[in-house]
């Protein structure tokens, strides 16, 4: 089983609608991520999470939220969805010492009509 | 701040070409430095990294060496395979405090043919 799910893996939508993505991790890690990926952008951080009471904002945050729900899950929602947050989403997570590689989910590609 | 800027593709290869992926850096400190891969349909993998100057990755074929002088840490393999044909994206992670952030290149994609 892979160590790091994502769901769904897949969502199309419409504008105003809110919607969430869910990260589960069996990795034990303490740390959790959320990127975008958009063509020729890369991938940008959004929110990030050191334990389940350290949440903080990336890069990029306005317009979504997230919950840590417990050590193994981070959700991200987007309050109401506007075309412009259609992209690819990956959820990542990493120890919180040592050398802290960040391991990736598949990702969920959500289309927003 | 940090920034990644890596080749634009895409880069198409004839199978068991060279294969060279630029990769520069502007950073502060001594960042960590490392190669991801991505297949079609599927996240992110770490391909290779790198913590300190001269050190090289390797994996699978792929070398890439932190050259610190010249702030780059450019992506070579020997012969290609159409195994290969992926995103690949170059990143680092900072020394100082937020060190737990990655900052990735907008990814180069390739393409090996037979």
């Amino acid at each position: 089983d892979a160590d790091v799910t994502q769901t769904p893996r897949n969502r199309i939508t419409k504008t105003g609608k809110r919607i969430m993505l869910e990260c589960s991790q069996t990795k034990g890690h303490d740390r959790m991520y959320w990127y975008r990926q958009d063509p020729g952008l890369g991938l940008r951080l959004i929110y990030y999470s050191f334990d389940v009471k350290d949440i903080n904002k990336g890069e990029i945050s306005d317009g979504y939220s997230v919950s840590r729900q417990a050590q193994a899950k981070f959700s991200l929602s987007l309050e109401s969805a506007i075309p412009n947050q259609t992209a690819l989403y990956f959820c990542a997570t990493s120890e919180d010492t040592g050398r802290r590689e960040q391991f990736f989910g598949p990702g969920t590609r959500l289309t927003v009509l | 701040g940090n920034s990644v800027t890596q080749m634009e593709g895409p880069v198409t290869l004839s199978e068991e070409a060279f294969l060279t992926i630029n990769c520069t850096y502007t950073a502060t400190g001594y960042p960590s430095l490392f190669w991801y891969v991505q297949y079609p349909g599927e996240g992110l993998q770490l391909l290779l990294k790198a913590t300190k100057a001269d050190d090289k990755g390797s994996n699978k074929g792929f070398e890439a060496t932190y050259r610190k002088e010249t702030t780059s840490f450019h992506l070579e393999k020997g012969s290609v395979q159409v195994s290969d044909s992926a995103v690949y994206f170059c990143a680092l992670r900072g020394s100082g405090a937020g060190s737990y952030q990655l900052t990735f290149g907008k990814g180069t994609k390739l393409s090996v043919i037979p």
